[in-house]
């Protein structure tokens, strides 16, 4: 069974620029999680989707961030114009229904805005 | 409000010997769940272990154990027998209980370095 997969890896971009990233969850999960870790900082929940609802997108930090997960697939995360501080890894888990099973992670996206 | 604390950046252990990671949470929430996490050089996240608020017994998973002691809001992870492949970070996680544990909060994440 194939895991949680991010594209790309890494991204590099300059800043005023647009990047979008994205998750294929594992095939079956409902539950879609993005996450970002800033440079020494935790790892920090930004958004939650049960197949293609947004259930919780408490943590997702401005308007320059926009999750989409049309068809409760595969989610993408788009930041637009993206500013030096958003640089980190950006990571995507998935976990199946019924609530209470763990989350599988991805590999995670580095983003760095130059 | 969640919140994790792990107090060792790094820590160094010698390879067959056991280790213990440290962390601490704090939740007003009566019902939770704690993770481990290891994230090898590598990137990925790899679940390790889990351990309901609830639960009598600690957890275990072949040689990982979670030294869960609920009065002192402690949920250390221990490592027995470690290996070289071990060498990674490793992030302790607490979820509310009720919700989908993939929305989870994470300590600052210890990284442990396994000498042969």
């Amino acid at each position: 069974e194939a895991g949680v997969t991010q594209f790309p890896s890494h991204s590099v971009i300059e800043k005023g620029q647009t990047v979008t990233l994205r998750c294929d969850p594992i095939s079956g999960h409902d539950n879609l999680y993005w996450y970002r870790r800033v440079m020494g900082k935790e790892i920090k929940f930004l958004l939650h989707f049960v197949k293609e609802s947004k259930q919780d997108e408490s943590g997702m930090p401005n308007n320059r961030f926009l999750a989409e997960r049309t068809g409760g697939t595969y989610s993408t995360l788009k930041v637009q114009p993206a500013e030096l501080e958003d640089s980190g890894v950006y990571f995507c888990a998935s976990s199946q229904h019924p609530e209470n099973t763990e989350a599988f992670f991805g590999q995670g996206t580095r983003l760095t805005v130059v | 409000a969640q919140k994790i604390t792990q107090t060792q950046p790094g820590m160094f252990v010698q390879e067959k010997e056991a280790v213990t990671l440290d962390c601490t949470y704090d939740t007003s929430d009566p019902s939770y769940g704690l993770f481990w996490y290891k994230q090898p050089s590598s990137g990925e996240m790899i679940f390790l272990i889990y351990q309901g608020s609830y639960d009598q017994q600690n957890a275990t998973e072949g040689r990982y154990s979670l030294n869960f002691q609920k009065a002192r809001k402690s949920a250390n992870l221990v490592i027995s027998a470690s290996q070289l492949g071990d060498s990674a970070m490793y992030f302790c996680a607490m979820g509310e209980f009720g919700t989908s544990y993939g929305k989870l909060t994470f300590g600052q994440g210890t990284i442990l370095t396994v000498h042969p």
